[in-house]
């Protein structure tokens, strides 16, 4: 199985700032690579797919990168609705696996 | 209106079963993937099964290998999963998600918690 790991785990920014989230796959997984995101109480999101497209309706602060095994989120000037946790998750093999998760607080 | 929509969640006891059911709708249902990711309680989030567009081709994280069985009903347009033996580590919400390669419909979640 291919394992996900993202790094921080939390990261306090505040509103402007702009945080990188990284991911790492355990092999290389191409460019199969989504990011989400949660809100409390709510199911996620997605906001990348294939490791730079920006989903439909998803602001264009956020952007992604990376190839192989090393993944990047960048989100560009914080808004306050962008606090949330964000997931990353790799689609090269079924069932797909999920990064542990980079909460993403106001500081 | 596209929308997935879960049921079939509740209490139940270490060792017992129950059925989720997730129904579909606003869109051709028949012509996705499907998978059942679950989110323990404060914790992040797992696929543990998944269903090619015709349900011929089924897979399962190896937490639930054997116990969990995924199907679905394309004349219905319901995606279900079988889960028996269950045991307190499978207590967490289940989301029902569409998608081959990105999930970009999800239910509403689904609380299932395994307590004697």
């Amino acid at each position: 199985d291919i394992q996900m790991t993202q790094s921080p785990s939390s990261l306090s920014a505040s509103v402007g700032d702009r945080v990188t989230i990284a991911c790492r796959a355990s092999q290389s997984i191409s460019r199969h690579l989504n990011w989400y995101q949660q809100k409390p109480g709510t199911a996620p999101k997605v906001l990348i797919y294939a490791t730079s497209s920006l989903e439909s309706g998803v602001p264009s602060r956020f952007s992604g990168s990376g190839s192989g095994t090393d993944f990047t989120l960048t989100i560009n000037t914080l808004q306050p609705e962008d606090f949330a946790t964000y997931y990353c998750q790799e689609s090269y093999s079924v069932p797909f696996s999920f990064g542990q998760g980079t909460k993403l607080e106001i500081k | 209106q596209v929308q997935l929509v879960e049921s079939g969640g509740g209490v139940v006891q270490p060792g017992g079963s129950l059925r989720l059911s997730c129904a579909a709708s606003g869109f051709t249902f028949s012509s996705y993937g499907m998978h059942w990711v679950r989110q323990a309680p404060g914790k992040g989030l797992e696929c543990v099964a998944f269903t090619r567009n015709d349900g011929r081709e089924k897979y399962y994280a190896d937490t639930v290998k054997g116990r969990f069985t995924i199907s679905r009903d394309n004349s219905k347009n319901t995606l279900y999963l079988q889960m028996n033996s269950l045991r307190s580590e499978d207590t967490a919400v289940y989301y029902c998600a569409k998608g081959e390669a990105r999930l970009d419909l999800w239910g509403q979640g689904n609380l299932v918690i395994v307590s004697s």
